[in-house]
């Protein structure tokens, strides 16, 4: 089964919001609750920020926020800052026979 | 504090073998179902493994029959058998902690930083 389609880069100017939009299928993002998504600077492991579509972990800045709507769910970044500059990815669980699905990731560039 | 810590990676040979390992602290580990992770310098991510606590397991098609996950839970231990290497493998390899005891599909919220497998002769 194919990655979820995320757009390959994004910007934004400090300050500004930006959306990152993960679309899948009704097998997989459109069906489960279970999309998270993942912060990953240069050399560094992938950081999870957004779990079950909309929830924060722990010590995740209140900027960073998700949701979903039909097959596509969305990671929101508001007051970006110069740190947010990274890759991100979604995750999404999708079923008994394929199980985890990740995006192809986006590249976000703070200007 | 809670952490994973990948070793085994390595250089070997196209059709060769390598045994990971990923040793956790700071938690339960039994209770906690584990993942593999591998990227592709410079691409993306891409599941491929994970063992409930029960040790059930699961993997993509892409390297189901060649890859075993496996865990030792007295040791706090998780492992990846590669078998049949290819070139295609080589990428940084992450092991990472399930959220959802039972969920396979959960978020993964503890990880690794990742050991590289190159397959090259």
């Amino acid at each position: 089964q194919s990655a979820l389609t995320q757009p390959a880069s994004v910007s934004g100017s400090p300050g500004q919001a930006i959306t990152i939009s993960c679309t899948g299928t009704s097998s997989d993002v459109g069906s489960y609750k279970l999309v998270s998504w993942y912060q990953q600077h240069p050399g560094k492991a992938p950081k999870l920020i957004i779990y079950e579509i909309t929830k924060r972990p722990s010590g995740v800045s209140t900027r960073f926020s998700g949701s979903k709507s039909g097959n596509t769910a969305s990671l929101t970044i508001s007051g970006l800052q110069a740190e947010d500059e990274a890759d991100y990815y979604c995750r999404s669980y999708a079923g008994s026979s394929t199980f985890v699905l990740f995006g192809g990731g986006t590249k976000l560039t703070v200007l | 504090e809670v952490l994973l810590v990948e070793s085994g990676g390595g250089l070997v040979q196209p059709g060769g073998s390598l045994r990971l390992s990923c040793a956790a602290s700071g938690f339960t580990f039994s209770t906690f179902d584990m993942h593999w992770v591998r990227q592709v310098r410079g691409k993306g991510l891409e599941w491929v493994s994970g063992i409930g606590t029960a040790g059930d397991t699961y993997y993509p098609g892409s390297v189901k029959g060649r890859f075993t996950i496996s865990r030792e839970n007295v040791k706090n231990s998780l492992y990846l058998q590669l078998n049949s290497l290819r070139a295609g493998d080589t990428a940084v390899y992450y092991c990472a902690r399930g959220m959802v005891r039972g969920v396979i599909g959960s978020a993964m919220d503890v990880w690794g930083q990742g050991t590289t497998v190159t397959v090259s002769s």
